[in-house]
């Protein structure tokens, strides 16, 4: 089955302490995406990249910190410069056709706890 | 700029009732348009879309039509489940790639 994988869905994190969040599609999709959600709130945009190799900065960049190495692949590093990690974190992806139509698709959300 | 809004929630109906969220956005140039659905502890699914003007989505009951002259794409449904309780997002992609959300409406239905 082809999705979005997301690990793991829970974490807990020691105040000072970076900590990654994996994001895997097997969709071949070219741009991957990562969100923050706040209780009872919408999406924050994260980071965001549209090709290998390349990553732009979303809405709320600071603290956090992205790679994209392979096309499949788009981990999250939270680090300890970010202060109200407590959050889930939602990764999404989309194929960038250029047609104007892509759906994005999203993973089952990884939540996040500092404690 | 780019941007939806969503009515407020929570929206608490009951079970056969019928159903309207509203959404409205800003965008420049010719959006693709989305409803995606969160249940508790879940990533987004999504749930119907439209990519130009008039165009209809449908799924699941639900359905929302592209009106370019209000800027809207209200999601209606005419008869609702407990199962449909969940948290409504409405977004767009710009020409650009990049999609923005509105703050989500929880709907509660009660049976």
């Amino acid at each position: 089955d082809g999705g979005i994988t997301q690990s793991p869905k829970y974490l807990f994190r020691k105040e000072g302490q970076n900590v990654t969040l994996s994001c895997e599609q097997n969709l071949n999709h070219d741009a991957m995406y990562w969100y923050r959600q706040d209780p009872g709130q919408g999406l924050r945009l994260i980071y965001y990249s549209q090709i290998v190799n390349d990553f732009q900065k979303g809405d709320i960049a600071e603290g956090y910190s992205v790679s994209r190495e392979k096309k499949e692949s788009f981990p999250l590093t939270v680090t300890s410069a970010q202060k109200n990690p407590t959050a889930f974190y939602l990764c999404a992806s989309s194929r960038d056709s250029g047609s104007g139509t892509d759906t994005q698709y999203f993973g089952p959300g990884t939540r996040l706890t500092v404690l | 700029g780019n941007s939806v809004t969503q009515m407020e929630g929570p929206v608490t109906l009951s079970e056969e009732a019928f159903l309207t969220i509203n959404c409205t956005y800003t965008a420049t140039g010719y959006p693709s348009l989305f409803w995606y659905v969160q249940y508790p502890g879940e990533g987004l699914q999504l749930l119907l879309k439209a990519t130009k003007a008039d165009d209809k989505g449908s799924n699941k009951g639900f359905e929302a039509t592209y009106r370019k002259e209000t800027t809207s794409f209200h999601l209606e449904k005419g008869s609702v489940q407990v199962s449909d309780s969940a948290v409504y997002f409405c977004a767009l992609r710009s020409n650009f790639n990049k999609f923005y959300f509105g703050s989500g409406t929880k709907l509660n239905v009660k049976p």
